[in-house]
């Protein structure tokens, strides 16, 4: 059974790089067709795609936050994580990281981190 | 504001037979398939219809999905106490993914 779960700081100052970690278990990121993506929820509001990597490595943004967003996998240690550059209060929100079955939907999902940008 | 446009709230009584709308446009929901989700509070979404009709496995089959044209709809038969949770749409648009802004069901 795949399990997805989230890791980083909690707290991050404005203007800072979020960096958060996607640790999965149960099965490999680089083997069958899957999107590893990460999705982000502000207190109270619905839900915001942030980007995602495929199995192949190759890497789709959210076009509103392309310029400030990396997505990277780390094969070897079964991970992968979410850099957010520039951050500003408005990037305060639960982070969540989730895998899709080509375009079928995410069927599994971190349990949430939340991330609060602050000074 | 989200891109995929849905109505805030409903609400239904126990039994009775709700929808939700999810109103988008020809480059997302007029041109890909779409996914719902549910979320109970404090908890992650998950994944309720996919392909526009189609219900992972252990889904009753209570929730079923439609779409048509640049709209789809989700509806819940039979409602239930444990349906309370916000439902959102999600379609692809291009190479990224929009999600509906939300809607919060409540059982009377």
């Amino acid at each position: 059974q795949v399990q997805l779960q989230e890791s980083g700081p909690g707290l991050v100052k404005p203007s800072q790089t979020l960096s958060l970690t996607c640790t999965v278990s149960g099965g490999s990121i680089s083997s069958g067709s899957y999107y590893w993506s990460w999705i982000r929820q502000p207190a109270g509001k619905g839900l915001e795609w942030i980007g995602r990597i495929y199995t192949s490595g190759s890497t789709n943004y959210n076009p509103s936050l392309k310029s400030r967003v990396t997505i990277s996998a780390d094969t070897s240690k079964n991970q992968f994580s979410l850099k957010l550059s520039s951050v500003t209060a408005a990037d305060t929100a639960v982070y969540y990281c989730a895998r899709a079955l080509g375009y079928t939907g995410y069927e599994k999902w971190g349990q949430g981190t939340l991330v609060t940008v602050s000074s | 504001q989200s891109v995929l446009t849905q109505p805030p709230s409903a609400s239904g009584t126990p039994g009775q037979r709700v929808t939700i709308s999810c109103s988008g446009s020809s480059s997302n929901i007029g041109s890909n398939t779409v996914n719902w989700y549910q979320q109970l509070p404090g908890t992650a979404p998950k994944l309720l219809i996919y392909s526009n009709n189609q219900r992972p496995s252990g889904v009753p089959d209570r929730f079923s999905g439609s779409k048509s044209g640049t709209s789809a709809s989700l509806a819940i038969s039979g409602l239930q106490s444990e349906d309370e949770a916000d439902y959102y749409c999600a379609a692809r648009d291009d190479s990224y993914w929009v999600f509906g802004g939300g809607t919060k069901l409540t059982v009377l």
